[in-house]
């Protein structure tokens, strides 16, 4: 079936460093991409999304970059901070009949160290 | 600013039991769902929720569950019968204005089935 996923489960980083999470997507037909954060035993908090017809967003301190040729999507946050620190996941809105239901990656865990 | 809240935050149940969770959406949202998250695995949609009726479901989301917005803020979603497989942290999200629009997070319910 097809399925969002991410390249690197963890990635740790300095404090003060740009960071940078990828994810794959497969379905080509998908035309809502989200990034979630995530921290230890809270819900998904919004970080940014991106429709179908950009290539690229940018919010405070975070950039997402669509690449649709090859189903890429990647989270650039920049100057991480410790707050920075949690699970990061992926999420896409197939489009056509599925509504508003969401398709999550499975997470990308990011470590900033002070 | 507005948030999704969700109650109880923790529930522990024998298998067989029924539940029933919690959410109250963000007050001018029209669309609602529920996900669940198994520990250490990806967010999963359950089912989607508009116009005082079911959008979408997945797989997961068989007979043994349903949702209801009793009362014009308050939505629920009741397992019948619990099973060891249902323990998970579950979201609620609610979302503005369409199906191509942010959701926003809830900070889940843990429920435990023994």
């Amino acid at each position: 079936g097809e399925s969002v996923g991410l390249h690197l489960p963890t990635l740790s980083v300095q404090e003060g460093d740009n960071s940078i999470i990828n994810c794959a997507y497969s379905n080509s037909a998908s035309d809502y991409f989200i990034w979630y954060k995530q921290e230890s035993g809270k819900g998904p908090q919004f970080i940014i999304d991106i429709r179908s017809n950009m290539d690229k967003r940018q919010g405070q301190r975070v950039t997402v970059l669509l690449n649709k040729t090859v189903k890429h999507l990647s989270l650039q946050i920049a100057a991480t901070q410790p707050g920075d620190s949690a699970v990061y996941f992926c999420a896409e809105n197939p489009g056509g009949t599925s509504y508003g239901k969401l398709t999550f990656g499975q997470g990308t865990i990011l470590t900033v160290h002070p | 600013e507005p948030e999704v809240t969700q109650t109880p935050s923790h529930q522990v149940t024998q298998m067989g039991q029924e539940v029933i969770l919690r959410c109250v959406p963000i007050s001018n949202h029209l669309y609602f769902y529920w996900y669940r998250q198994i520990l250490g695995q990806k967010v999963e949609f359950l089912v989607s929720f508009y116009n005082n009726e079911i959008s979408e479901k997945s797989e997961i989301f068989d007979d043994q569950f349903s949702v209801e917005r009793p009362d014009g803020s308050n939505f629920t979603l009741k397992i019948r019968s619990t099973k060891l497989e249902d323990s998970a942290m579950y979201f609620c999200a609610s979302q503005n204005r369409g199906f191509r629009e942010t959701q926003y997070f809830g900070p889940g319910t843990r429920l435990l089935v023994l």
